[in-house]
């Protein structure tokens, strides 16, 4: 069973760098077939995809953050991060960590960690 | 970017009924491309249909998906107690991946 799971600060500053960690376990991290997710979720309101990274360490970010962010893998651990930078109180929400898959040309999102809550305030 | 349009915004229903929730892409897309997921307070989305049509594992069969083009719907086709939830569709197109707005359905 393929489990997700998120660590980092639940409190960042104004203007200062938010930074995740996603640890997974079950399954196989280094395969072609999975795109390493980060989406956040606002109080309140719905989904938005932040970005994702292969296990080769092809990025693909949301048009809207891409000025500011940055997802990195580590496969030797099996995690991968994000940084989003100069952060204001508009990206305090709950940041999921998220295993997209390729197969048959198809995608889905098939596993979910269970979020964390970042609140951004001085 | 693709914009996914959600209707309705809430869907007030009792157990037994059932549930027809639409997905308007703002452009065509293909169908392997677009997912539903179901979500329930305090928990992660869960996938229910990809491929617009197809079942993940586990979900059980009164959870359809169909549409192709703009036009994409998920549907309940009798609500048991533990449906009621928030339901989103989601687009992985090639410059990004979107999610459309939500509908609530609601007991």
């Amino acid at each position: 069973q393929v489990q997700l799971q998120e660590s980092g600060p639940g409190l960042v500053k104004p203007s200062q760098t938010l930074s995740l960690t996603c640890t997974v376990s079950g399954g196989s991290f280094s395969s072609g077939h999975y795109y390493w997710t980060w989406i956040r979720q606002h109080p309140v309101k719905g989904l938005e995809w932040i970005g994702y990274i292969s296990y080769s360490g092809s990025t693909f970010y949301n048009p809207s953050l891409k000025s500011r962010v940055t997802i990195s893998v580590d496969t030797s651990t099996n995690q991968f991060s994000l940084k989003l930078s100069s952060v204001t109180a508009a990206d305090s929400a709950m940041y999921y960590c998220a295993r997209g898959a390729y197969d048959s040309a198809t995608y889905y999102i098939d596993y979910w960690g269970q979020g964390t809550l970042v609140t951004v305030s001085s | 970017e693709v914009v996914l349009t959600q209707s309705p915004g809430t869907l007030s229903l009792s157990p037994g009924e059932g549930a027809t929730l639409s997905c308007r892409a703002s452009q065509s897309i293909y169908s392997s491309n677009l997912a539903w997921y179901q979500q329930k307070p305090g928990q992660a989305p869960r996938l229910l249909i990809y491929a617009a049509s197809s079942r993940a594992a586990g979900i059980p069969d009164r959870f359809s998906g169909s549409g192709s083009g703009t036009d994409f719907t998920l549907t309940i086709s009798t609500l048991e107690p533990e449906d009621f939830a928030v339901y989103y569709c989601q687009q992985f197109g090639y410059s990004s991946w979107t999610f459309g707005q939500g509908t609530k359905v609601e007991i």
